[in-house]
C-alpha cells in the first residue's frame, strides 16, 4: 500500500497568511494526487485533482504542485471560510490511500 | 452534475451488519465508479473499496474483504455498501462518492453506531 505522510498535521494562522501543506508518498505517484477541505460536519470538498488542477467553483488562492513523492498545497491568502482540515489522496494505485489530515485554525 | 444521496443513521449491535444506500440524481449511472470511504469519530479518511456501475465489478482493500459487499440497481440508480459483523470500531460516518480519478462529488454521510 502507498503510504501518505501530510505535514504538518496541524497549524495555527491569521487571515491574509500564506499557508502552505506537503504531502509525501512512500513511492512515486506520477501526478496521480489529489486534494481536499473538509470542514466541521461536512463532507470533503475536492480542491484540487492531479496534482495541480483547480476544481471548478474552487477559489484561485488555492493552488497545487509537485509529481513523483512530493506534493504541496498553498493558499496564497487566507480566508475566514478556509479554516478546515485538508487532505491529500493517491489514486495512483488501489487501495487509495489518503493522508492523515491537517488541521489549519485561527492563530 | 450527478448527486449523491445516502439514506440515514443506523444504530447496530455487535456482530449486526449494516445496509447504507447511495442514491444518484443522475441517469448515467452506469458510467461511474462509486466508492466508499469511512470517517471514525475525530479521525481520518479511510477508502472502503469500489464498484464499477457499469459492469458490477469490486475491489476491496484486504482489511476490509470477507466482510463488505458493494452493490448496485441500475434500475433505481442506487449503490449499497454492506458491512457485516459490526463491532463498535466500526462506528464511523460512510460516505459514498464517484470516482472518476478523485472523489467529486461526495454523499452526505451516513452515520452508523455500533453500540450494545
Amino acid at each position: 500500500d502507498i503510504q501518505m505522510t501530510q505535514s504538518p498535521s496541524s497549524l495555527s494562522a491569521s487571515v491574509g497568511d500564506r499557508v502552505t501543506i506537503t504531502c509525501r508518498a512512500s513511492q512515486s505517484i506520477g501526478t496521480y494526487l489529489n486534494w481536499y477541505q473538509q470542514k466541521s460536519g461536512k463532507a470533503p470538498k475536492l480542491l484540487i485533482y492531479a496534482a495541480s488542477s483547480l476544481q471548478s467553483g474552487v477559489p484561485s488562492r488555492f493552488s497545487g504542485s509537485g509529481s513523483g513523492t512530493d506534493f504541496t498545497l498553498t493558499i496564497s491568502s487566507l480566508q475566514p471560510e478556509d479554516f478546515a482540515t485538508y487532505y491529500c489522496q493517491q489514486s495512483y494505485s488501489t487501495p487509495r490511500t489518503f493522508g492523515q489530515g491537517t488541521k489549519v485554525d485561527f492563530k | 452534475q450527478v448527486q449523491l444521496v445516502q439514506s440515514g443513521a443506523e444504530v447496530k449491535k455487535p456482530g449486526a451488519s449494516v445496509k447504507v444506500s447511495c442514491k444518484a440524481s443522475d441517469y448515467t449511472f452506469t458510467s461511474y465508479t462509486i466508492a466508499w470511504v469511512r470517517q471514525a469519530p475525530g479521525q481520518g479518511l479511510e477508502w472502503m473499496g469500489w464498484i464499477n456501475a457499469h459492469n458490477g465489478n469490486t475491489d476491496y482493500p484486504q482489511k476490509f474483504q470477507g466482510r463488505v459487499t458493494m452493490t448496485t440497481d441500475t434500475s433505481t440508480t442506487t449503490a449499497h455498501m454492506e458491512l457485516r459483523s459490526l463491532r463498535s470500531d466500526d462506528t464511523a460516518i460512510y460516505y459514498c462518492a464517484t470516482d472518476g480519478g478523485w472523489f467529486d462529488p461526495w454523499g452526505q454521510g451516513t452515520l452508523v453506531t455500533v453500540s450494545s
